[in-house]
């Protein structure tokens, strides 16, 4: 079975901290792809990060950073002096190449000024 | 410019009436794809389609039809056999060169009185 859990389900911080996201996805495949998600207010996906299940290199965009260990199942994702801009819900999402897109639960994170 | 529109941004409609959600794409895509996202939760699949005049259902078909006449559409009628209707409605495409990255439409918002 192939899951994918988001433990925190809201964040609160004020402006200017870090803040990590938590990802632990669950799969037998050897081969899929890992993403993540910002919903903004308004709704719509913006697409951030695709990581594939080979290339355990850690990224940094700007403020943001992901953390992929295969060891662990974990995508985790840092947001480094976060504004508040940066408040939305935020999806990771596993796929195996069967285009069937598997969400975790989401985290609100919620960025104070 | 390429994207995907889905219209209406809010529809409403009593209950027992059927109600069709509508997805267009022109980003020359194969595989276009329905979520549904309830509060609080991540977004799971209705139905999808990969090709022209064929489509499969996702973890959540019940109450729900589709159809894919063309490429750049994949309509969604949400029926009166589906008991909860009232949710947030995102439709996604991907093309074979984007390794899993979907794109998704802005959504619909659908309310039944």
């Amino acid at each position: 079975a192939q899951k994918v859990t988001q433990a925190q389900t809201e964040i609160s911080v004020v402006e200017k901290e870090d803040v990590t996201l938590d990802c632990v996805y669950e799969t037998r495949d050897t081969t899929y792809y890992l993403f993540w998600y910002k919903q903004p207010p308004s709704g719509e996906l913006v697409f951030l990060i695709r990581r594939n299940s080979f290339d355990e290199q850690n990224e940094i965009s700007g403020r943001y950073s992901w953390n992929f260990q295969k060891s662990t199942s974990s995508f985790n994702f840092t947001i480094t002096a976060s504004q508040v801009v940066d408040s939305a819900v935020y999806f990771c999402a596993l796929d195996n190449q069967g285009g069937k897109l598997i969400f975790g639960q989401g985290t609100e994170l919620s960025v104070k000024p | 410019d390429g994207g995907i529109t889905q219209s209406p941004k809010y529809l409403f409609r009593k209950e027992g009436q059927n109600v069709t959600l509508s997805c267009e794409q022109n980003l020359n895509h194969d595989a276009m794809y329905w979520y549904r996202q309830d509060p609080g939760q991540g977004l799971r699949l209705i139905y999808y389609s990969q090709i022209v005049n064929d489509f499969q259902k996702g973890d959540i078909a019940e109450g729900y039809s589709v159809s894919r006449e063309k490429k750049e559409s994949f309509p969604l009628t949400v029926t009166s056999a589906q008991k909860n209707p009232t949710a947030f409605y995102l439709c996604a495409s991907l093309g074979l060169a984007d390794e899993g990255r979907k794109f998704f439409g802005p959504g619909t918002r659908l309310t039944v009185l």
